[in-house]
């Protein structure tokens, strides 16, 4: 169970590109998403916390006008990563959890999307 | 000070031994933590979670949570190449709102 599908895996495009990355919660209904960056050899970057239905929530210093997050369904966050250029490459990482609030519920991983901006 | 804090490592155990990590918190009101364990190129994926003071075990994993301290351990019992990977430690924060990761310690299984 608490799986959770990441699309697309790989993505290369040309720098000024829009590029949108889904997360997908498969069997259960994730109340709250999470967007993680990381780059080589350093530590997950929370980017941004999103609720079904409301606004994401942007850590300090990432602009939420060039990543975009829709959290329209309780399975469903979509990250835009709008006029991309090449020091946006990074690994991104989407995140879901069940049922916020309760304790011992732990966050499930997608496999990440390896985003390069030539 | 980092909310949750692991050293980096790396740490080098031989191949059948226990390999053990350590992690700090600082929110004293966090309720629950979590190993993960990435390998390289790859996102993390969950091994165990405990709320609960003392020891949890799973299968060669053993996990151990000492609120008074603020102390959470990962033991991993007959080691094995495949475990080499960085270790992620995580609290679920007072506010329950989200995770908090220490910066993780890249463990390595020398056969």
């Amino acid at each position: 169970g608490a799986v959770v599908s990441q699309h697309p895996s790989r993505v290369i495009c040309k720098s000024g590109t829009s590029v949108k990355i889904e997360c997908r919660s498969l069997d259960f209904q994730a109340t709250t998403m999470f967007w993680y960056r990381q780059f080589p050899k350093q530590s997950l970057m929370l980017m941004a916390t999103s609720n079904e239905g409301s606004k994401a929530t942007y850590e300090q210093g990432v602009e939420k006008d060039k990543f975009l997050i829709n959290h329209a369904s309780l399975t469903l966050s979509t990250l835009t990563v709008t006029s991309a250029h090449p020091e946006d490459s990074s690994f991104y990482i989407c995140s879901a959890r069940a049922m916020a609030g309760q304790v011992g519920q732990p966050q499930h991983f997608g496999d990440g999307t390896r985003l390069s901006i030539l | 000070q980092k909310e949750v804090e692991q050293n980096s490592g790396p740490l080098s155990v031989p191949e059948g031994a226990i390999a053990s990590l350590n992690c700090t918190y600082s929110d004293r009101g966090s309720q629950s933590f979590f190993w993960y364990r990435q390998y390289s190129g790859k996102s993390p994926e969950l091994i165990m979670f405990i709320y609960s003071n003392g020891d949890k075990e799973d299968g060669r994993f053993t996990a151990q949570l000492n609120k008074a301290s603020q102390y959470v351990s990962l033991l991993i019992r007959d080691s094995q190449p495949s475990d080499s990977a960085t270790y992620l430690c995580a609290a679920m924060g007072s506010s329950a709102s989200k995770i908090i990761f220490g910066s993780g310690t890249r463990l390595s299984i020398r056969p």
